[in-house]
């Protein structure tokens, strides 16, 4: 069964600073790979999706997310932070074979901004 | 266009009552999945509907909860009896064929 692991459950950043949140998943084949973000009282967005192809993928909002297969991750990143993007962010992963729409979501990571 | 839409946003009820979830797809799209988010969790895949059909039913905690989605467009998820246990936020999605899905703002459902 897939799985998908965020190593850090919250990130405090500076507004203008850098971002980089960590996402690994386990699964047995070529991974369909998503990233969400959840804003208090709004839905899960996508901000971003890979499903095959360049492994450098751009997303709205300025994110975007490196495939690396070698090391079972898909990282979001963002070259400057705004205080806008304070939100919760989910790294997911479709499910293999017949079940191939199943997302499985990480725990989350809560980012925090700083002014 | 309109995004996914469920209704109520939030509900409070009593342990042992039954509760209707609704969930509004966006036009035109065939699937629909129903998942679960406890507090500080990721979402969990409930049940998946094709259409009309039920395709997927294996995330459904136990017999409390079944979903339809009678003529393929909107969903009700029902819990019976509710349980303190089954507070949480129920999200819906909706998706094209094979594509990604888009997700409503969710019910938050608290079972006092």
């Amino acid at each position: 069964a897939q799985s998908v692991t965020q190593p850090d459950i919250h990130i405090t950043v500076s507004e203008g600073a850098s971002l980089e949140l960590r996402c690994n998943y386990s699964y047995g084949a070529t991974p369909y790979l998503f990233w969400y973000v959840q804003s208090p009282g709004q839905g899960l967005q996508l901000l971003l999706k890979y499903f095959s192809g360049d492994t450098l993928v751009q997303g709205i909002k300025g994110f975007e997310a490196e495939f690396k297969r070698s090391q079972s991750s898909f990282n979001l990143r963002k070259p400057s932070v705004h205080w806008s993007d304070a939100a919760e962010y989910f790294c997911a992963v479709v499910g293999s074979g017949g079940s191939n729409y199943k997302l499985t979501f990480g725990k989350g990571t809560l980012l925090t901004v700083n002014p | 266009g309109a995004g996914v839409s469920q209704s109520p946003r939030y509900k409070v009820t009593k342990r042992g009552q039954d509760v209707a979830l609704r969930c509004d797809p966006i036009s035109g799209h065939v699937s629909l999945y129903w998942y679960r988010q406890a507090l500080g969790q990721g979402p969990e895949f409930l049940t998946y509907f094709n259409y009309e059909a039920q395709q997927d039913k294996s995330g459904l905690p136990n017999d409390r909860f079944s979903a339809e989605r009678p003529e393929g467009s909107i969903s009700t998820l029902t819990i019976q009896r509710t349980e303190q246990r089954d507070s949480a936020m129920y999200r819906c999605a909706s998706s094209a064929p094979y594509n990604e899905q888009f997700f409503g703002p969710g019910t938050r459902l608290t079972v006092l």
